[in-house]
């Protein structure tokens, strides 16, 4: 069964810092795994997503990295702002068309 | 891209009550997905909706408590029956397209 964890579960850090969220996962067989943020009280938006295939995927100052055998995937946030508070979720997708998300680490991002 | 709505936003509601959620969606898709992400949790998913079949409930899950209906290729109801405050969560649905996945901005229910 396959289990997703990310670390750490919070994080606070000055304005202008780079960062690192981490994701693992038990089970290597995935097809993808994408990356999302969440608002509080709001719904999901993807921010990245990495095929099986690949290393890593960029948009802006997000760069996500995956090591499918050794089960790990890592959002790197550079420059951060207070406008990149909020919950990052990661999910993997094993088929069955069912995504297994993460527990979420909540980022504040401190002006 | 996919763009998706659900009605209530929010919503206080009774024990014992029953809430339908409404999503949809700005194009066609053959699965819809609903999901459920209790205080502090992450997201469950709860089932998948088909149009034209039954829907596929998750371990955990039923129909008798959470009915789902799939009436097009565009919209799907989740209702929550006879609620208890365990109920109290944020609803998501859900569609993929292409390999990504879009999610609606959710319904936040809490049950007194």
């Amino acid at each position: 069964k396959q289990e997703v964890t990310q670390i750490p579960a919070a994080l606070s850090v000055p304005e202008g810092e780079n960062l690192v969220l981490n994701c693992s996962f038990t089970d290597s067989a995935i097809y993808n795994l994408q990356w999302f943020r969440q608002d509080p009280g709001k719904g999901l938006t993807s921010l990245l997503l990495i095929q099986s295939s690949q290393r890593e995927q960029t948009s802006g100052r997000l760069n996500a990295s995956l090591d499918k055998s050794s089960g790990r995937s890592t959002l790197y946030i550079a420059a951060s702002q207070p406008g990149d508070s909020a919950t990052y979720l990661c999910a993997v997708y094993s088929g069955t068309y069912k995504y297994i998300f993460g527990t979420g680490t909540r980022l504040k991002v401190l002006a | 891209s996919a763009v998706i709505s659900q009605k209530p936003s929010r919503d206080i509601c009774q024990r014992g009550t029953s809430l339908t959620i409404q999503c949809q969606v700005d194009s066609q898709v053959t699965m819809m997905f609903w999901y459920r992400q209790q205080p502090g949790q992450s997201l469950t998913l709860i089932a998948t909706a088909n149009q034209g079949s039954e829907a596929t409930y998750e371990s955990g899950f039923v129909i008798d408590k959470f009915p789902i209906s799939r009436p097009n290729l565009t919209f799907s109801t989740l209702t929550v029956s006879n609620m208890s405050p365990e109920d109290s969560s944020i609803y998501l649905c859900s569609v993929g397209y292409g390999e990504t996945q879009y999610f609606g901005p959710g319904t936040r229910l809490l049950v007194l």
